[in-house]
């Protein structure tokens, strides 16, 4: 019943420092996104995937990259860290929209400080 | 980007209380989901509705998607300790990737 696992779920880096935050999903969903959550500022799209082999942009994109090489795992790599990007990282998965189910579920979320 | 406007924003209550809160939003969605979020934790899927006017039950909580389609209702009865935490709604609309998220009512419970 693991859902979406999040790794790792804390992680301090130095500044121009670059690392990946993983994201699996078990439920077997066609979408997943990258989302970041800051004070007052809600929850904003990174990127997102549609399916295997496949991303795009979200609102908030620059300074990340990601990749979908397979269904259940949706990667979010951060090139060159700034302290900007401080925050806490959430991965989620659904079904595609369309067949009156939409349901996001969310992973435990990554805390990240760029020093 | 935007973001659904959520009331109150945060709440005292005491224990055994009812609790009640909304989310508006400008445009139209189909679907209405109500996440809880606690301190450290991911966002937890708590009721989900896509049909307006549709009131759905889970426990002691209560959603109802709002007949406009721009509002959702929340309502929490007899309130415990546990239910301490952050509640937000998004709202979803069909064949698009996109949720928008509400900017979160922190409820507190007085024991």
């Amino acid at each position: 019943n693991a859902g979406v696992t999040q790794t790792p779920k804390f992680r301090v880096l130095k500044t121009g420092q670059s690392m990946t935050l993983l994201c699996a999903q078990d439920m077997n969903h066609e979408y997943m996104y990258w989302y970041r959550q800051d004070p007052g500022m809600g929850l904003r799209l990174i990127h997102y995937s549609v399916g295997e082999g496949t991303t795009a942009k979200g609102e908030v994109p620059d300074g990340y990259n990601v990749s979908r090489l397979k269904k259940q795992n949706f990667l979010l790599g951060l090139e060159s860290a700034a302290p900007s990007q401080t925050s806490v990282y959430f991965c989620a998965s659904s079904y595609p929209p369309g067949r009156n189910n939409e349901k996001l579920f969310f992973g435990s979320g990554t805390q990240l400080s760029v020093l | 980007g935007q973001q659904l406007n959520q009331s109150p924003q945060s709440m005292f209550i005491q224990e055994g209380e009812d609790v009640s809160m909304n989310c508006t939003s400008s445009s139209i969605f189909n679907t209405w989901l109500w996440y809880k979020q606690d301190p450290g934790e991911g966002p937890v899927l708590l009721i989900a509705l896509y049909k307006a006017g549709e009131l759905t039950s889970n426990g002691r909580l209560t959603a109802q998607f709002g007949i406009t389609r721009k509002d959702s209702f929340l309502n929490i009865s007899a309130s415990i300790p546990s239910d301490v935490g952050i509640y937000f709604c998004a709202g979803h609309t069909s064949g698009t990737y996109k949720y928008i998220f509400g900017t979160g009512t922190r409820l507190k419970v007085l024991a």
